[in-house]
């Protein structure tokens, strides 16, 4: 079946760190990847995005590749705030499937300053 | 642009029970996705409406139900609430057809926790 498996957390940083977070996926089929953010009492924030191999998705800081040959998309920034401190979803969609996403179960990163 | 609201925010409801859940998507979106969030299963598609039809279907038993109205509004249905249910019930809307990725980008809700006693 179809999945996503992100890097368990929390993941604790000091302010200025690099960040990376792990995310592999399964999917029959050629999915769409996402990185959403949800930050204490929220709803889900799209952060990136990438739909074919080799593409970077890129917003605030962060960076992802798709990476087909890996089926890897994994979260980067260079230099954290506090103020990411949030947990961090990997997820995909398949073309025909498009109004669902499949989530990794999701990574809490903490920035200490 | 307003965002994609629900209501309520907050729920307390009786096993037994049955509650609805309500999601206006952004001006324009089409199509809404629900999901369940809890600690344990993380987040769970439920199901997806586009243009008043049930499109995608999550692993939810039939208690689970949902619909749409002609302005794209949608609410979801849960009868004979059990203690399991106690989650938090995010809504995400999307244009729904289109470029992709653009057409299935979803915009997420603030959600709706519901606890059950």
């Amino acid at each position: 079946g179809n999945s996503v498996t992100q890097m368990e957390g929390p993941v604790t940083l000091s302010e200025e760190a690099f960040l990376t977070i792990n995310c592999t996926y399964t999917a029959t089929g050629y999915p769409s990847l996402f990185w959403y953010v949800q930050y204490p009492g929220e709803g889900l924030q799209l952060l990136l995005k990438a739909t074919k191999a080799d593409d970077k998705g890129s917003n605030k800081g962060f960076e992802a590749t798709y990476r087909k040959e890996t089926t890897s998309f994994h979260l980067e920034k260079g230099s954290v705030q506090v103020s990411d401190s949030a947990v961090y979803f990997c997820a995909l969609t398949l073309y025909n499937q498009g109004g669902k996403l499949i989530f990794g179960q999701g990574t809490e990163l903490s920035v200490k300053p | 642009k307003a965002g994609v609201t629900q209501t309520p925010r907050y729920l307390i409801k009786t096993r037994g029970q049955q509650v609805t859940l309500s999601c206006s998507p952004i001006s324009g979106h089409r199509s809404v996705s629900w999901y369940q969030q809890t600690p344990g299963q993380g987040l769970q598609f439920l199901f997806e409406y586009f243009s008043e039809t049930q499109r995608n279907k999550g692993n939810f038993p039939g208690r689970f139900s949902g619909r749409q109205f002609s302005n794209s509004r949608s609410e979801m249905n849960v009868s004979t609430l059990e203690l399991g249910d106690s989650a938090l019930y995010l809504c995400a809307s999307t244009l729904g057809a289109g470029e992709v990725p653009r057409a299935y980008e979803q915009y997420f809700g603030p959600g709706t926790r519901l606890t059950v006693t």
